[in-house]
């Protein structure tokens, strides 16, 4: 099983409302990462967990709030968002290095997540 | 930081042509380099990669070749199709020697047409 999975795939909410993303996978990946895509733009990083430690933060505002309550679980709770904030929000996982040797590997994406701040 | 040019942002081309994506990177530590097609609306989908101990990859109509010295790296595709449409980002990464985990620095992707 090589997918991510991400729910839902739509999300409408208003400025004052508290919603939370999932996303999903079961190929063993001990590396999962949130991104945040905006039209016609590269996925911008936001968080990255490993081994279900948040190892990057990249200055992301606190309305936006990760956790990663198993190795298979990674959610992204929402709270006072802004229109601005209205993009695509990817999941993808990968596996992690080990020891000395510095080889990378590859990160699988989920579908995304389309959401709408109203 | 890592930072990754790509070049063209836009690309027409006939069909049965062949089209080439450029993309340097800044960081000599970045060492996995991954290309990316993105259909409208749907998730990026690895395409092709190369590691930095490889010149060159090929896989079917798709090629990537890498210059460490001058640090870029470049997708070819040969006899284009209608269904290659779509937005190709390159990406450069690096382990973080700590957690284990990968940062992905992308380019700012080529819109990539084929015409019929």
């Amino acid at each position: 099983d090589t997918e991510v999975t991400q729910t839902p795939k739509h999300l409408v909410m208003g400025m004052t409302n508290k919603k939370s993303l999932k996303c999903e996978q079961h190929m063993g990946h001990r590396a999962m990462y949130w991104y945040k895509q905006k039209a016609k733009k590269p996925p911008e990083l936001m968080f990255v967990y490993s081994y279900e430690k948040l190892s990057i933060n990249e200055s992301v505002p606190s309305r936006f709030s990760p956790e990663c309550p198993n190795s298979s679980l990674l959610n992204l709770h929402l709270h006072a968002l802004q229109p601005e904030d209205s993009a695509l929000y990817l999941c993808a996982s990968s596996q992690v290095g080990r020891g000395i040797v510095l080889r990378s590997y590859e990160q699988y994406f989920g579908p995304g997540t389309r959401l709408t701040v109203t | 930081g890592e930072n990754v040019e790509q070049h063209p942002s836009t690309l027409s081309v006939q069909e049965g042509d062949s089209a080439v994506i450029k993309c340097t990177y800044s960081d000599s530590a970045s060492n996995y380099f991954p290309w990316y097609k993105q259909e409208l609306g749907k998730r990026p989908q690895l395409i092709i990669d190369i590691r930095s101990n490889v010149g060159e990859k090929k896989d079917q109509r798709i090629a990537v070749t890498l210059n460490k010295t001058a640090k870029h790296f470049s997708l070819h595709i040969t006899e284009t199709q209608p269904e290659d449409s779509a937005v190709y980002f390159c990406a450069a990464s690096k382990r973080d020697s700590g957690a284990g985990s990968y940062q992905l620095t992308f380019g700012k992707g080529t819109k990539l047409s084929v015409i019929p």
